[in-house]
């Protein structure tokens, strides 16, 4: 399964956009790229899925390059109730069992 | 919102007593996942099952074990708990959708034992 890596922390404010980069150097040709939001004492919420290029829905934007290795998720205008742990997962679409990572922390302040 | 269930939310018990947590869903998912984590800590994955009768250990080695009799049901079981064993334990079911294939997780059960 490949790993993936990411930034530990991220602060931001309210209303801003924000970039959480995730790299997965091993990531296999049918691999997908899965974003999850968890809040304490929560279980992580699926945010968004992709395979390349661009991915949006309701909540997020998914940019994935072509050589596919990095992906970052945008939170347009977050607002305090981002404030959460955001996962990048690397698996393939069948649901093969995925692996968490430390994830994320993001802060946003007023 | 998906139906996942856990039960208990909170158990403390004694060293060497024998717990099941149970997690039912009634969605239907062939996929389930039972995920350990400390506070502010990372999810280990520790079993899964792709269906009935099928059940794989995770990447974090784990003394519990668990069933899949039930499609909707995927207890985990501890024979003999140690205080190691305190931890958040959550339960997740998966399906692809038009989204992906996404996972559901459940309120958790957060187990102390002393």
């Amino acid at each position: 399964l490949a790993k993936t890596t990411q930034p530990i922390s991220m602060d931001s404010y309210e209303g801003q956009e924000v970039n959480i980069t995730c790299s997965h150097n091993n990531i296999a040709t049918n691999d997908y790229i899965t974003w999850y939001q968890q809040f304490p004492s929560q279980g992580p919420r699926f945010i968004i899925q992709g395979y390349k290029t661009k991915v949006t829905n309701e909540v997020a934007s998914l940019f994935i390059p072509a050589d596919r290795k990095s992906s970052t998720l945008s939170l347009p205008r977050v607002s305090l109730s981002d404030t959460a742990v955001y996962y990048c997962l690397v698996g393939d679409r069948a649901g093969t069992a995925l692996i968490f990572g430390k994830g994320t922390t993001l802060s946003v302040s007023s | 919102e998906a139906d996942i269930y856990q039960t208990p939310r909170y158990l403390v018990i004694g060293t060497g007593k024998k717990i099941t947590l149970e997690c039912s869903q009634t969605m239907g998912h062939d996929k389930m996942y039972w995920y350990q984590q400390d506070p502010g800590m990372e999810l280990h994955l520790i079993h899964y099952s792709y269906g009935v009768n099928s059940t794989e250990k995770g990447d974090l080695s784990s003394e519990s074990t668990v069933s899949r009799i039930r499609t909707e049901h995927f207890p985990l079981t501890l024979e003999s708990a140690r205080p190691s064993h305190t931890s958040q334990y959550l339960c997740a079911s998966s399906v692809y959708s038009g989204r992906g294939n996404e996972q559901f997780f459940g309120p958790g059960t957060r187990l102390t034992v002393l």
